[in-house]
């Protein structure tokens, strides 16, 4: 157990639809990551939080949106879903984003699957 | 843009044995750091081993090494008395010095054959 909680464990809804994905990272850490698992794209880096404020973006749709919260949990938003957004999408979190390095912990992830 | 390439789809070990999974990669930078996770069928992702750039040592973790090759940019991992546990979809990634994404390669799947 890395200490990351993800929910919900699995979730399934219709194209065209929104759905919210939580993370609550390990106590004490600030920066928040989400990644996106999938057959076609592998596993990639989508977004990153530090201490609330967004700190670095991959290749993340502009149809996805994250946020962090005073908290620290962060939520990750996906609308107009497609068939495509099919994946497994991954929270971490580590202590800091300052240079250096800090180990990511990575949550159990959450299963979407869009019909 | 940094790139990190395995090879090996997948790849098959006898119990007890050892195995080396592939990966090269492809940055500019001078200040980086290495990883291979692993994946079990639990999904939940395992930082086996990490290797830090400026180190020339190669690091190691009980039966995991790896052989770093800085001007090669190849970083193998190699696993040694393979166990039945060891059986797991293999990553290796990079991250910069300068933030904190990690790229990943498209996995390398392992056997454990007992």
């Amino acid at each position: 157990d890395s200490g990351v909680t993800q929910t919900p464990k699995h979730l399934i809804t219709a194209t065209g639809q929104r759905v919210t994905l939580r993370c609550s990272p390990r106590s004490g850490d600030l920066s928040v990551y989400w990644y996106q698992q999938s057959l076609d794209q592998g596993l990639q880096f989508l977004i990153q939080y530090y201490n609330g404020e967004e700190r670095a973006k991959g290749n993340i749709l502009e149809r996805f949106s994250a946020q962090q919260f005073p908290d620290l949990h962060s939520e990750l938003n996906l609308s107009s879903l497609e068939l495509g957004d099919s994946a497994l999408y991954f929270c971490a979190s580590s202590v800091s984003s300052d240079r250096g390095y800090y180990e990511q912990y990575f949550g159990p992830g959450t299963r979407l699957t869009v019909t | 843009a940094q790139t990190v390439t395995q090879s090996q789809p997948e790849m098959s070990v006898q119990e007890a044995e050892t195995v080396t999974l592939s990966c090269t990669y492809d940055t500019s930078e001078s200040d980086y750091y290495l990883f291979w996770y692993k994946q079990p069928p639990s999904r939940q992702m395992i930082l086996v081993i990490r290797q830090e750039a400026y180190k020339q040592q190669n690091a190691t973790e009980n039966r995991f090494s790896v052989n770093f090759q800085k001007a090669a940019k190849s970083f193998s991992l190699k696993i040694s008395d393979s166990q039945l546990g060891d059986a797991a979809m293999y990553f290796c990634a990079y991250r910069t010095g300068r933030d904190d994404k990690i790229i990943f390669g498209k996995g390398t799947r392992l056997h454990i054959l007992p």
